[in-house]
């Protein structure tokens, strides 16, 4: 069974301050990664995903993740937060060939002050 | 890319009455969806899957007869919260599978149940 495990409930930052959302999984057989980010009293948006090839995976909204298989982690950074970044964030694993089944971690919140 | 809209967005009901939410995948054919539950705070938790014509597969620990989900066609599932009591009371997210990408879901907005 897959598990996902992101290490920080809440993270602060200032405006313009780099930031890294940390997030590590636990599965037996390869996996899809995902990084969603979920706006108060609304849905899931995709920000990116890992698949397979390059480990360093860009998305939308200046976003990147590096996908780190002997570590087993999938770490969100942005080199430069902006206030409408203020939002849920969930990392998500799919174990290859299983159904696409998502597990998602605990989320972390991303607060940006002025 | 692909979108799933969920109605109502948002629902208040008195407790012991039904509930249905609808999840519609509206650009694409979805053979199968999912049906999360988000509590304030929470990450998401898969409550079931459903397969076109089927029936929906649970997760442990959910009642079969107290959310009936049912998937009549390839574009709509449907959610009931039947006899709603205020700890149903959560945030309902629907997701659908992209048939031309296996591993993508798209989400859907969601809808707030309110159990009074």
């Amino acid at each position: 069974a897959q598990s996902v495990t992101q290490l920080d409930s809440q993270v602060p930052v200032f405006e313009e301050a780099p930031v890294e959302l940390r997030c590590n999984y636990s599965s037996s057989v390869s996996v899809y990664l995902f990084w969603y980010v979920q706006y108060p009293n609304q849905g899931l948006q995709l920000l990116l995903k890992y698949l397979s090839g390059s480990t360093l995976v860009k998305g939308i909204n200046g976003f990147e993740a590096e996908f780190n298989k002997s570590q087993t982690s999938f770490h969100l950074r942005k080199p430069s937060v902006h206030i409408s970044d203020t939002a849920e964030y969930f990392c998500a694993v799919s174990e290859r060939n299983a159904g696409n089944m998502l597990t998602f971690g605990g989320g972390t919140r991303l607060m940006v002050k002025p | 890319g692909a979108v799933v809209s969920q109605h109502p967005s948002w629902v208040i009901c008195k407790s012991g009455t039904s509930v249905k939410i609808e999840c519609r995948s509206l650009d694409f054919q979805a053979t199968t969806m999912f049906w999360y539950r988000q509590f304030p705070k929470q990450s998401l938790m898969l409550m079931a899957t459903s397969n076109e014509g089927s029936k929906a597969t649970y997760e442990q620990g959910v009642e079969k007869d107290k959310f009936l989900i049912n998937h009549a066609s390839l574009t709509l599932s449907t959610l009931t919260v039947t006899s709603a009591h205020p700890e149903d009371s959560s945030f309902y997210i629907c997701s659908a599978r992209d048939p031309s990408a296996s591993y993508e879901q798209y989400f859907g907005p969601g809808t707030r149940l309110t159990v009074t």
